[in-house]
């Protein structure tokens, strides 16, 4: 089976740097997703990692390390419509395709 | 991207009646999937819908319960059957589209309460 987890709940200012953590444990791994999901909205594909290391892209950058079943999603210059939840979730190997989400972090960002 | 059409966008449905919702895409899609999002909670994989065949339910799922066509690679529907209260939930329709690395593509989902 699959287990993933996320910190329910983090607060942030404008501006500033945050990181979300995911660890997980699979029967088998073919990548990791991030996603950021806005109230009352459809989740919206922000990065993906299946090699060890930092992938960056704009102010986002998701960081794997698949020996320590981790991952962590981080977020710079930190604006308010930034105030979302973020989905960590992952792909087993051999599943088509087949995501296993986690919980969810929900981000408030302040003034 | 790709541009995932699901209708209803929401409705409220009485206990004891059924439930269809479409999802039309207007990409070249390889997989399509339905999610279940509860309030509050995170996505939970019902299905996997395969063109022209019976779809493939996750644990805990059940074809006479959420009944899933598939008559072509860009359109798929979803019945919630017989309806409760516990089936209050937001449906989301997701497909892989050729050429991606095989993340996720969502449609807007469909949110229904059931009284």
């Amino acid at each position: 089976g699959q287990n993933i987890d996320q910190p329910t709940e983090m607060t942030a200012t404008e501006g500033a740097i945050v990181q979300i953590n995911c660890t997980y444990q699979t029967s088998g791994f073919n990548g990791l997703f991030w996603y950021q999901q806005h109230a009352g909205e459809a989740p919206t594909f922000l990065s993906y990692n299946v090699l060890d290391g930092l992938e960056e892209k704009g102010r986002f950058s998701s960081f794997l390390s698949r020996s320590k079943g981790y991952s962590y999603l981080l977020l710079k210059e930190l604006q308010m419509k930034d105030s979302a939840s973020y989905l960590c979730a992952v792909r087993p190997t051999g599943t088509a395709s087949k995501l296993t989400f986690g919980t969810g972090t929900r981000l408030q960002v302040t003034l | 991207s790709a541009v995932i059409s699901q209708k209803p966008s929401r409705d409220i449905c009485q206990r004891g009646t059924s439930l269809t919702i479409q999802c039309q895409v207007d990409s070249q899609v390889t997989m399509m999937f339905w999610y279940r999002q509860q309030p509050g909670q995170s996505l939970t994989l019902i299905a996997t819908a395969n063109q022209g065949s019976e779809a493939t339910y996750e644990s805990g799922f059940v074809i006479d319960k959420f009944p899933i066509s598939r008559p072509n690679l860009t359109f798929s529907t979803l019945t919630v059957s017989n309806m409760s209260p516990e089936d209050s939930s937001i449906y989301l329709c997701s497909v892989v589209i050729r050429g991606h690395t095989g993340e996720l593509f969502f449609g807007e989902g469909s949110r229904l309460t059931v009284l």
